[in-house]
């Protein structure tokens, strides 16, 4: 059962544009939710987070919202540059106290940004 | 400050061997999470460890276990590998508490032939 759903699991945009990846989660426990960035031979990098009691966070060009009743949010990439060409994950935390914590990624968005 | 850093960076055995792959979290950080990422997947939790002491285990055969360190360092060992733990493994670290953030090193490509 796949508890992070994340789409397009592709995605072209022109240099400028404005790419939006979206994640869907069903465990009402999780309780903080990364978006990482992954570059071919490399390990995923954090680029922002948010927890569940705030809608919106900006950080730079990366902007991630959120909606707690419909269970989704959704990482929006301003002014998108061709180095920011990468594979996105979404992912979602689960703390089960005394310091237990796992994360659950999303399968992944490739994005391609063209000049 | 140094990230998470693990090594080996690559490594190729052959089915049926031991592999042994290590980890040290950034700085000051406590606990260590391991996870596989399968080409063109997204990342598989399989161990996370806090002060030392196993807090969390995922959906993985007993062939792979691990352990931490005083030093808050970790080990990821796979026993009798087969084909399809080929894949990428990757090492994250972090606080403890409320607000952690999870920073993952860039990992041990592991190819089993």
């Amino acid at each position: 059962q796949q508890q992070v759903k994340q789409s397009p699991q592709s995605l072209i945009v022109q240099k400028g544009g404005i790419p939006i990846i979206n994640c869907a989660y069903e465990n009402t426990a999780f309780d903080y939710f990364p978006w990482y960035q992954q570059f071919p031979g490399k390990g995923p990098a954090l680029l922002i987070a948010i927890r569940p009691d705030v809608s919106e966070k900006k950080e730079g060009r990366f902007t991630i919202s959120f909606n707690k009743s419909a269970k989704q949010f959704s990482l929006h990439i301003m002014d998108s540059q061709p180095g920011d060409s990468a594979t996105y994950f979404c992912a979602a935390r689960k703390s089960s106290g005394a310091g237990s914590y796992q994360l659950t990624f999303g399968k992944g968005t490739k994005l391609s940004v063209i000049p | 400050d140094a990230g998470v850093t693990q090594s080996p960076t690559h490594l190729i055995k052959t089915r049926g061997q031991h592999v042994t792959l290590r980890c040290s979290p950034i700085s000051g950080h406590k606990s260590v999470s391991w996870y596989q990422q399968v080409l063109g997947q997204g990342p598989q939790f399989i161990f996370q460890y806090y002060e030392k002491e196993e807090r969390g285990r995922g959906n993985f055969p007993d062939r792979f276990s691990a352990r931490q360190f005083p030093n808050y360092s970790s080990e990821l060992n796979v026993n009798a590998l087969l084909l399809g733990d080929s894949a990428l493994y990757l090492c994250a670290s972090s606080h403890f508490g409320a607000g952690n953030t999870i920073y993952f090193g860039e990992g041990s490509w592991l190819t089993v032939v």
